[in-house]
């Protein structure tokens, strides 16, 4: 059973525009979140995070949105350019001892594809 | 160098060879991690070192056998694999006694199996 859900495997956007990835958990004891961004062929690349004490961390063009009633988070990139266009990861953290594993360990979303056309 | 650097890139093998995954990571992080990438699925977390103890082996079968001689090296070792082993393999590294402990990637090893 899946505890990180993306449900849009592509998101299509024009350039210019707003793209906005979504991710669902279904665990409340995470604590910490992050996207990655892949090109094909590299290993993911950090993006930006945001702790569940937090509903709103803003980095240049990404924000990252929390709504933990909903155990919602969502990527919004503003305005999309078409170097964005990759496969976008969703990851959560287990808070520490949860799982009786170690601290540090993520669970991933599948991703989704981002094509931003220019 | 900088970040975290796997090698080799590419690698084919039989499946009754032997051959090593090299991950070196430049971060003087205390975490290193394996993860296996395969198509339409979720990078599954293999293997978690912290300070070189082991600390996490998700169910991961026996042909691969991870090494971590020191906090800046990991090494995965395959033995007797599977073709469906084949996917990319991914290592990484963490600081973990920070609050946000973002994990760092390497470019990652694509592994086929004949």
């Amino acid at each position: 059973d899946q505890q990180v859900k993306q449900n849009s495997p592509s998101l299509s956007v024009q350039e210019g525009r707003i793209s906005i990835l979504n991710c669902d958990y279904t665990n409340s004891m995470f604590d910490y979140f992050l996207w990655y961004k892949k090109y094909p062929a590299e290993g993911p690349t950090f993006l930006i995070s945001i702790s569940s004490i937090k509903d709103k961390n803003e980095d240049g063009r990404f924000t990252v949105f929390l709504n933990k009633s909903a155990k919602h988070l969502s990527l919004h990139i503003v305005p999309s350019q078409p170097g964005d266009s990759a496969v976008y990861f969703c990851a959560a953290r287990p808070s520490t001892g949860h799982y009786g594993g170690s601290q540090g360990n993520l669970i991933f979303g599948k991703g989704t594809k981002l094509s931003v056309k220019p | 160098e900088t970040g975290v650097t796997q090698t080799p890139r590419h690698l084919v093998m039989g499946m009754t060879n032997k051959k090593s995954l090299k991950c070196e990571q430049h971060l003087g992080h205390n975490a290193m991690y394996w993860y296996k990438q395969s198509a339409k699925k979720p990078l599954e977390l293999m293997f978690v070192y912290n300070f070189k103890e082991q600390t996490e082996n998700n169910s991961v079968p026996s042909r691969f056998s991870p090494e971590c001689p020191n906090s800046s090296h990991l090494f995965l070792h395959l033995h007797t694999l599977q073709p469906e082993d084949s996917a990319l393999y991914l290592c990484a590294s963490s600081q973990v006694d920070r609050v946000t402990d973002t994990q760092y990637f390497g470019p990652g090893t694509r592994l086929t199996v004949l």
